[in-house]
C-alpha cells in the first residue's frame, strides 16, 4: 500500500519563475492539504483540496494556487517566486468528512530552494 | 496569538530512559483534538499518537503516550524506553472543530530530540 507520494524531492528556481509541485495521496483518501514548513518551523497550512475544489485556505497569498484532480492527486503551483518561498513543501492526504480524529499521512515534501 | 507552544527546542535523554516533550495549547473551541508528529531528517512527518478534548483517558499508543491536563491547556509526550533511532524534531499539532467540520492543523514549532547511546 503506497503512502503519500511527492514528486520532486528537490527543486531550485529562481526568483520570478513559476513552481508547480505534485502530490499522490494515500490509497482509499480523498483529501490532500498542502503545507509549507521553513527551516527551524512548524508546518503551516496552505489549502485542502476535495471533490476537485479548494475547501479551506490559510494565510498564504493568492501566488499559491493549487488542482486536485479526478483520481484525488493534487498539485501546488506558485507564481512569482520569493526568496521567501524556500521551504519543504509538505502534501497531506486524509479522508473527508472522517471523524475528528482523522490522522493527516504525509509525504516526504519537496524541498524548494529560491535562490 | 501563537496557538501551540513547544517551549523546549531542544532536548537530550540517554537511551533507555522516559523523556517528556511539552505542549500547551490555546483555543476557545470546546471540540478539538491534539497530534503529536515525528519528524526525522527524511522529512515525512510520522503520526504518533492523538488525545480528544473529551476522552477521559490519556492516550497510549506502545512507548507514546499523551500526558492530557485540560484545566492547564497542556498536552505533554511521554516517550518510554527511549531509542536511538527517536532522535528526530517532534511536533505537536492542534486541530479546532469550526462548526463539526475538520479543521486544519495548527503546529508548534517542534523539539529536537536527541537520544544519546
Amino acid at each position: 500500500d503506497a503512502g503519500v507520494t511527492q514528486s520532486p524531492t528537490h527543486l531550485i528556481k529562481t526568483r520570478g519563475q513559476q513552481v508547480t509541485l505534485r502530490c499522490s495521496p494515500k490509497s482509499g483518501h480523498d483529501t490532500v492539504s498542502w503545507y509549507q514548513q521553513a527551516l527551524g518551523q512548524g508546518p503551516q497550512f496552505i489549502f485542502q483540496y476535495y471533490e476537485e475544489e479548494e475547501r479551506q485556505r490559510g494565510n498564504f497569498p493568492d501566488r499559491f494556487s493549487g488542482h486536485q484532480f479526478p483520481n484525488y492527486s493534487s498539485e501546488l503551483n506558485v507564481n512569482a517566486l520569493l526568496l521567501g518561498d524556500s521551504a519543504l513543501y509538505l502534501c497531506a492526504s486524509s479522508r473527508f468528512g472522517g471523524q475528528g480524529n482523522e490522522k493527516l499521512f504525509f509525504g516526504s515534501g519537496t524541498q524548494l530552494s529560491v535562490l | 496569538a501563537q496557538k501551540i507552544t513547544q517551549t523546549q527546542p531542544g532536548m537530550f535523554v540517554q537511551e533507555k530512559e522516559a523523556v517528556t516533550l511539552d505542549c500547551t495549547y490555546d483555543t476557545s473551541d470546546p471540540s478539538y483534538g491534539l497530534f503529536w508528529y515525528k519528524q526525522p531528517s527524511s522529512g515525512e512527518m510520522i503520526f504518533l499518537i492523538y488525545q480528544g478534548s473529551y476522552d477521559q483517558q490519556n492516550a497510549t499508543e506502545g512507548r507514546y503516550s499523551l500526558n492530557f491536563q485540560k484545566a492547564r491547556k497542556s498536552a505533554n509526550l511521554v516517550i518510554s524506553a527511549s531509542q536511538l533511532g527517536d532522535s528526530a524534531m517532534y511536533f505537536c499539532a492542534m486541530r479546532e472543530f469550526y462548526g463539526g467540520s475538520q479543521g486544519n492543523l495548527i503546529f508548534g514549532k517542534g523539539t529536537k530530540l536527541s537520544v544519546k547511546p
